[in-house]
């Protein structure tokens, strides 16, 4: 079966400083591997997402992830943080091929303050 | 544009009515998806759809029922059976891609006086 964990629910940072949310997975077989972001009272939106190739994925909004098998790990990074990234994100793990649903972590509150 | 729209954003009912929320998507996918978010619970999944005129309970079916008779629309009821109703409920679809992604819609905050 296949399962999230993400460490802290609760990050703080001032702007400017790193960013690192942390995402451990659990998946039998390769995995397909997500983070989104949900700003208050609205949906979700795909940051960015790892299938298969590079490790170092790339999303919108300064955003990075790296795929690390050995550690079963996908932490979030972004170099500076803004006031405009306070939000929550998300991580999600499915596993690859076929149809399978998405398997969420609980979520992590990014606050920035000044 | 593509994508998923939920309505209202917004909803009251009194406590022993049933209510339904409405998704539709415009995305052409095949699947679709209705979550539950309370806070400090991330999202669980209440019903899944893979195609028309079928659909599996997710992990927090009781007191839900759901139909879907269109491939745009996969609309969700809120029973009087469901104990604590009160909640935001997320609506998303998959099918474009081989990745399973999900986009989601906007949102339903249900509030159940």
């Amino acid at each position: 079966a296949q399962s999230v964990t993400q460490l802290g629910s609760h990050v703080s940072v001032s702007e400017g400083a790193l960013v690192l949310l942390r995402c451990n997975y659990s998946s039998s077989v390769p995995p397909y591997l997500f983070w989104y972001v949900q700003y208050p009272n609205q949906g979700l939106q795909l940051l960015l997402k790892y299938t298969t190739g590079a490790t170092l994925v790339k999303g919108i909004n300064g955003f990075e992830a790296e795929f690390k098998k050995s550690e079963t790990s996908f932490h979030l990074t972004k170099p500076s943080a803004h006031m405009s990234d306070a939000a929550e994100y998300f991580c999600a793990v499915t596993p690859s091929g076929g149809y399978n649903k998405l398997i969420f972590g609980a979520g992590t509150r990014l606050a920035v303050h000044p | 544009d593509g994508g998923i729209t939920q309505s209202p954003k917004y909803l009251f009912r009194k406590e022993g009515q049933n209510v339904t929320l409405s998704c539709e998507q415009n995305l052409n996918h095949d699947a679709m998806y209705w979550y539950r978010q309370d806070p400090g619970q991330g999202l669980r999944l209440i019903y899944y759809s893979q195609i028309v005129n079928d659909f599996q309970k997710g992990d927090i079916a009781e007191g839900y029922s759901v139909s879907r008779e269109k491939k745009e629309s996969f609309p969700l009821t809120v029973t009087s059976a469901q104990k604590n109703p009160t909640a935001f409920y997320l609506c998303a679809s998959s099918g474009g891609s081989p990745y399973n992604e999900q986009f989601f819609g906007p949102g339903t905050r249900l509030t159940v006086l």
